[in-house]
């Protein structure tokens, strides 16, 4: 099954400052998903990415904002761009577990902390 | 997707079973009941899915009403380790994949 490489784990950065996650997975992936995981809550979804196409973004979230680029089938990035502290948060990204599987995996997560 | 109701938080001692409940009224024909946890400081973890029938894995077993309305994720042996949050989600067949979480129950395991 996929796994997925995720960094950094953690950053406290500046407010007004852009931040780039990296998600690498071992195994070539249709879709890759982006969550955002608030203090002592649950997880949203941002966005879709798939490989050669612009990401679908959930309501409440901008490609502005939150700028995702997919490369190819193993690796993307998300970017929090300009910075407040509202979006101190934990980001992960996810794909499915294997091809037939109708389970996900996630990454180990990206604590920001925006001060 | 439909929502599912999660009781808060449970408690646990360690090596009895848990029985982890949801309710999931309102679940379509093509819903899957996929099962959850994230421990602390980590990723959530896949547990176990299923449609129909009863589902049995290394981690889990997963007991599914006859009518669909709710599902029990039961942990055969609680450990230290199984203090998590669990979430129960349903995912249609035709969906893009992604989860919709809800608040899931938080378990804690009492040695």
């Amino acid at each position: 099954s996929a796994v997925i490489s995720q960094k950094p784990s953690r950053d406290i950065c500046q407010r007004g400052t852009s931040l780039t996650i990296q998600c690498q997975v071992d195994s070539q992936v249709t879709m890759m998903f982006w969550y955002r995981q608030q203090p002592g809550q649950s997880l949203t979804l941002i966005a879709t990415a798939n490989q050669g196409s612009e990401a679908t973004y959930e309501s409440g979230f901008v490609i502005d904002k939150f700028p995702i680029s997919r490369p190819n089938l193993t690796f993307s990035t998300l970017t929090v761009s300009n910075m407040s502290p509202e979006d101190s948060s934990i980001y992960l990204c996810s794909t499915a577990l294997g091809q037939g599987s109708y389970g996900y995996t996630f990454g180990s997560g990206t604590r920001l902390t925006v001060v | 997707d439909a929502k599912t109701t999660q009781p808060n938080s449970m408690e646990s001692n360690e090596e009895e079973p848990v029985h982890l409940p949801c309710n999931h009224s309102t679940i379509s024909g093509t819903d899957y009941i996929h099962w959850y946890r994230q421990l602390p400081s980590q990723g959530p973890e896949y547990v176990i899915h299923g449609l129909t029938s009863n589902v049995n894995n290394r981690m889990a077993s997963l007991a599914i009403a006859e009518d669909r309305k709710s599902s029990t994720l039961i942990l055969h042996r609680a450990t230290l380790r199984d203090a998590a949050v669990y979430y129960c989600i349903l995912a249609s067949r035709g969906s893009q994949g992604n989860l919709i979480f809800g608040k899931g129950t938080k378990l804690s395991v009492k040695p």
